[in-house]
């Protein structure tokens, strides 16, 4: 049973859309990462957050909007999306940024850009 | 060369069989290890970390070559439901964690 939920579990959208993933952890962690996962490829880390404040950007591009409102909500805003940005999007969080190994992982967002 | 390097498999062993798998990483200031196991089509969850005198949680064991710079991890008494993929993770800032592409393990009746 995981304590992280996200929202959509699958997503389709154009390269002209605007959408937000949502990523909420029930856990009373303090830190909060967003990942891709494409096939074949191994989980990139996108985004750490620690008690709402940006710690990691991993050189992603601008077209990828975090947004940190507080310690248990997590978004995603996605906007002119490319096509190669399909892929598995995963939330994850730990206790806090000193703990980054022991991660909860959400689902996923499976997010297709056509 | 990448950062963390597994063989992606997959193995296909029988019930019953032991198996083990290996994990190279390249930087040597990397401090902490963990393996994280995920299902197809699910997310990954954390299985064990790896100590550095290496560590047995059941039919699992880890262990931490540090001079060499790989990990292990060895499974006895193979179950059907230890079919999955097994990360390999390395951690060398403590925030940031990198991940390897995986070794899939298939386990056949």
């Amino acid at each position: 049973e995981t304590g992280v939920t996200q929202t959509p579990r699958h997503l389709v959208m154009g390269m002209t859309n605007k959408k937000s993933l949502k990523c909420e952890q029930h856990l009373g962690h303090n830190a909060m990462y967003w990942y891709k996962q494409s096939a074949k490829k191994p989980l990139e880390l996108m985004f750490v957050y620690s008690l709402e404040e940006r710690v990691e950007n991993n050189s992603v591009p601008s077209r990828f909007s975090p947004e940190c409102p507080n310690s248990s909500h997590l978004f995603l805003h996605l906007h002119t999306l490319q096509p190669e940005d399909s892929a598995l999007y995963l939330c994850a969080s730990s206790q806090d940024t000193l703990q980054a190994g022991e991660q909860f992982f959400g689902p996923g967002t499976r997010l297709t850009v056509l | 060369r990448k950062e963390v390097e597994q063989d992606p498999g997959p193995f296909n062993v029988p019930e019953g069989a032991t198996v083990a798998f290996n994990c190279t990483y390249s930087n040597s200031a990397s401090q902490s290890f963990f393996w994280y196991r995920q299902d197809c089509r699910k997310e990954p969850k954390l299985l064990m970390s790896v100590y550095s005198s290496g560590n047995e949680d059941g039919r699992f064991t880890a262990q931490l070559n540090r001079a060499s710079q790989y990990i292990s991890l060895l499974i006895r008494d193979s179950k059907l439901s230890d079919s999955a993929t097994y990360l390999c993770v390395v951690n060398h800032d403590t925030d940031k964690l990198i991940f390897g592409t995986g070794t899939r393990l298939q386990v056949f009746p």
